[in-house]
This record gives C-alpha cells, structure tokens and sequence, in this order.
C-alpha cells in the first residue's frame, strides 16, 4: 500500500502474555519509528532505525520491549510479559532518511493493544 | 524533552482562519519545524514543514519568524472536521538520532 501499515490494528492479550506488532514502512523509506500513546496523553518516542545505523533505542521503558527491523523493510516490536500499564495504542512512522534534510515522516493508524 | 511550547487549547469559529502558536526559542539553525495534527485516536498526520522560509500547502501556511523562534499555523478556513490536537515539533538530536519528540500540543475546537 501507499502509507505506513500496521498490524494487528487491535489485540487484546492476558497480562504476562508477550506481544507482536508489526509494521509495513512506505517502501524505499530507510528510517522508521516507534511511538506510544496512552488513553489520553501524548506521544512518547520508543525506538527508531536508519538504515544499517544501530538504533536510537533510548525511549525504551523496559528490557521487557525490543524491536527488530530487518535491513530497511518490516519492524516488529515485541513486548514481553505484558504488563497493564502496556496498554496503549503502538504508532509507527516512516521516512526517507532523517527529518533534517526536512524528509516528513508520516505515521501509521496503530495498533491498539489492551492487558487484561 | 519537547522544544517548543503551545497553548494547550485553543477555540475558532467556522469558517474563520485558526492561527495556531508556537515557541521554539532554542531552535538549532538546521532544524525544522514540523507540525502534525491527531484527530480522535487517528494516527498523527502531516500538515506542513519548514525551516525558514514561509510555506503554504493545501492545508495549511506556515509563518516562521526571522528569528526562528516561533512560528505560527494557519488554517485559512477552519471547518468542523478541523476539530483536532496539533503538534508543533522541533527535530531534535545529534547525528543518527532523528527522532521527533512530542508536547502536549494544542486542542483546537473549531464551534459552528
């Protein structure tokens, strides 16, 4: 597709259960981003990658979340023993390398994840 | 922690244009200005961008002071659907680290 796709759209998973979501970036795009947003509140930043660069994994709350992308296509993240507080809607964007060459970065509609 | 600073709710009437505020007063001379909007639990999306030049897409203008340290969106014709969170959003980071650190933004509610 055109934009930036996200799966599972919703997922609902027992608390201690581990977690994937994955994301699409728009083709020929090398960086590609992880975000977080609670019910209510803002984006938080988790992870970002460029290309064969080691990735900026300094939002990251826990050991208990990773992600992986393989070369310059799909990202999954993976959270581990999911806890409540993991509820959130899980955004990924895209871009052609970084934004200070004023490349835009679009996002992904996310993926929606409940701890029950 | 975010660069720039917005009102956290703003309101307009219908039809008027919406002009939206932002403070970046430390602003790096090859940094951009970027602003997104999220509508009700929608993934955040693109508006315009900037670095010092003036712009203007079918969206929406952006005014950056000669200083650079605010800037302002404009919606020249601010309708219902228009109803949204905006962020303004300063790059931020060294080389390699290209990440968008969000605020709080701005609630905009256009009224009929």
């Amino acid at each position: 597709g055109a934009g930036v796709s996200q799966s599972p759209s919703n997922k609902v998973t027992e608390k201690g259960k581990d977690v994937e979501l994955r994301c699409d970036p728009i083709s020929g795009h090398t960086a590609l981003y992880w975000y977080r947003q609670r019910l209510g509140q803002g984006l938080e930043f988790l992870i970002y990658f460029q290309g064969n660069s080691a990735p900026d994994k300094s939002g990251l709350p826990s050991d208990r979340f990773s992600a992986e992308r393989t070369g310059e296509s799909v990202s999954t993240l993976t959270i581990q023993r999911t806890q409540q507080e993991d509820s959130a809607v899980y955004l990924c964007a895209s871009s052609l390398f970084g934004a200070n060459s004023g490349n835009t970065i679009y996002f992904g509609e996310g993926s929606w994840l409940t701890v029950v | 922690d975010a660069k720039t600073t917005q009102p956290p709710s703003m309101d307009c009437a219908e039809g008027r244009a919406a002009n939206l505020p932002c403070n970046h007063s430390t602003i790096s001379g090859n940094e951009y200005v970027y602003w997104y909007r999220q509508i009700h639990s929608q993934g955040p999306q693109y508006i315009i961008h900037g670095l010092k030049n003036n712009e203007t897409n079918e969206m929406a203008s952006l005014i950056i002071t000669e200083d650079r340290k605010s800037s302002t969106l404009i919606l020249p014709h601010a309708t219902l659907r228009d109803t949204a969170v905006y962020y303004c959003i300063v790059r931020v980071g060294i080389q390699g680290a290209q990440k968008l650190v969000f605020g709080q933004g701005t609630r905009l509610t256009i009224n009929p």
